[in-house]
């Protein structure tokens, strides 16, 4: 089946670090890629839909100066949180699918906490 | 816009009970996709089924099953035989045709008591 690779799965790093996020669909083609965020015992928070050699769709809300999203290839989007402050800890997780009305795909996620 | 509710946000039933989850929504579209996902503690999302709304035939996947009703716009997720490893959040999701964009349900807290 379909899997998408998700890496770091865990990150702790202090305030003002950039972090970059990697989402890589392993057998299969992705033209768009999906990055959401979760809070604890809530559910998924669409952030962002990255297309492939164009600019990403964000949400309503959500800075995109504060979380840069790339899509070089086919197979690779990532998510670089910039400046990251404590409140951006939290839980960020990328899917995929290789076409419309098919199930997405999601990565393991990352645990991503700022000291 | 499409919106999901999961109207339960926690529930609990012996293992080898059957369980049924609530999902209902609202959308002017009269093609879409209807799934439910399950996140364990892991948090790693697992799809656990899909419906076309095309079809008035209910999915089933081995011990779960959907009752998909289109008028009423009701998408129940139903476990037969639970297991404690069906311990998890489970997430009813909405998609429209032509897109690949899910729409989340809140969520339901389900655990499986020994």
């Amino acid at each position: 089946g379909a899997v998408v690779s998700q890496h770091p799965s865990r990150v702790i790093c202090k305030s003002g670090t950039s972090v970059k996020i990697e989402c890589r669909s392993l057998d299969f083609q992705a033209t768009t890629m999906f990055w959401y965020r979760q809070f604890p015992k809530q559910s998924l928070m669409l952030m962002a839909t990255s297309n492939e050699g164009s600019k990403a769709t964000y949400e309503q809300g959500v800075e995109k100066d504060k979380f840069l999203i790339n899509h070089a290839s086919l197979t690779l989007s990532t998510l670089t949180v910039t400046s990251a402050h404590p409140e951006d800890s939290s839980f960020y997780i990328c899917s995929a699918s290789d076409r419309d009305g098919q199930p997405q795909h999601f990565g393991d996620g990352t645990r991503l906490s700022i000291l | 816009a499409q919106t999901v509710t999961q109207s339960q946000p926690e529930m609990s039933v012996q293992e080898a009970e059957t369980v049924t989850l609530s999902c209902t929504y609202d959308t002017s579209e009269s093609n879409y996709y209807l799934f439910w996902y399950k996140q364990p503690p892991s948090r790693q999302m697992i799809l656990v089924i899909r419906q076309e709304a095309y079809k008035q035939q209910n999915a089933t996947e081995n011990r779960f099953s959907v009752n998909f009703q289109k008028a009423a716009k009701s998408f129940s997720l139903k476990i037969s035989d639970s297991q404690l490893g069906d311990t998890a959040m489970y997430f009813c999701a909405f998609m429209k045709q032509g897109a690949q964009k899910l729409v989340f349900g809140q969520g339901t807290r389900l655990t499986i008591n020994p």
